[in-house]
């Protein structure tokens, strides 16, 4: 058990919908990254926040965002839902920054109709 | 910018031989280094980092991965495969300390025959 926690672990929903991930990271890590893992990608970085501050942006669609709140968890939030959306996306989380140990999440596996 | 090339989307092994995973990393500075292992269901878990310092790294699992910076190397081995080994392996590459985002390469796939 990594002490990342991810909710739901899995979701169905259809195109053009919108759907919030949520992430509690470790106890005491106050970054929290996502991940998108798919097929034909691979282990794609989205985003990175720190204390509640975005700090990383990878290859993230202007249809999703991520926010991480004062108690430090963070949700992901994934709008007008395409079939290409379906994939495992992974939470993260380290106590500083990147280049230290990465817990991840047992991830949440979206599945688009 | 940084990158990774791990060669050969799946390798096969007998259980016992030796295990060799290729990563190779291209970094504009001095880079952080990590190998991944993925089992199936779950989430990604650290097998071994290199920062700074010793060029061989030990890992859990008996893995091991050296550091070639004439090579832009960092193979992952490991001796004696077990069949419990039988997973996907993630290389990783960070710029070093500062909020810069861990780039994973694409994977290989590990497969262990009795």
């Amino acid at each position: 058990d990594s002490g990342v926690t991810q909710t739901p672990k899995h979701l169905i929903t259809a195109t053009g919908q919108r759907v919030t991930l949520r992430c509690s990271p470790r106890s005491g890590d106050l970054s929290v990254y996502w991940y998108q893992q798919s097929l034909d990608q691979g282990l794609q970085f989205l985003i990175q926040y720190y204390n509640g501050e975005e700090r990383a942006k990878g290859n993230i669609l202007e249809r999703f965002s991520a926010q991480q709140f004062p108690d430090l968890h963070s949700e992901l939030n994934l709008s007008s839902l395409e079939l290409g959306d379906s994939a495992l996306y992974f939470c993260a989380s380290s106590l500083r920054a990147v280049g230290e140990k990465l817990f991840f999440g047992s991830g949440t596996q979206l599945s688009v109709l | 910018a940084q990158s990774v090339t791990q060669l050969g989307s799946h390798v096969s092994v007998s259980e016992g031989a030796l295990v060799l995973l290729r990563c190779n990393y291209s970094s504009s500075v001095p880079p952080y280094l990590f190998w991944y292992v993925q089992y199936p269901n779950q989430g990604l878990q650290l097998l071994l980092k290199y920062t700074t310092g010793a060029t061989l790294v030990k890992g859990i699992n008996g893995f091991e991965a050296e550091f070639k910076k004439s090579e832009t190397s960092f193979h992952l081995t490991k001796p004696s495969a077990h069949m419990s080994d039988a997973a996907e392996y993630f290389c990783a590459v960070s710029g070093g300390t500062g909020f810069q985002k861990l780039v994973f390469g694409t994977g290989t796939r590990l497969l262990v025959s009795p």
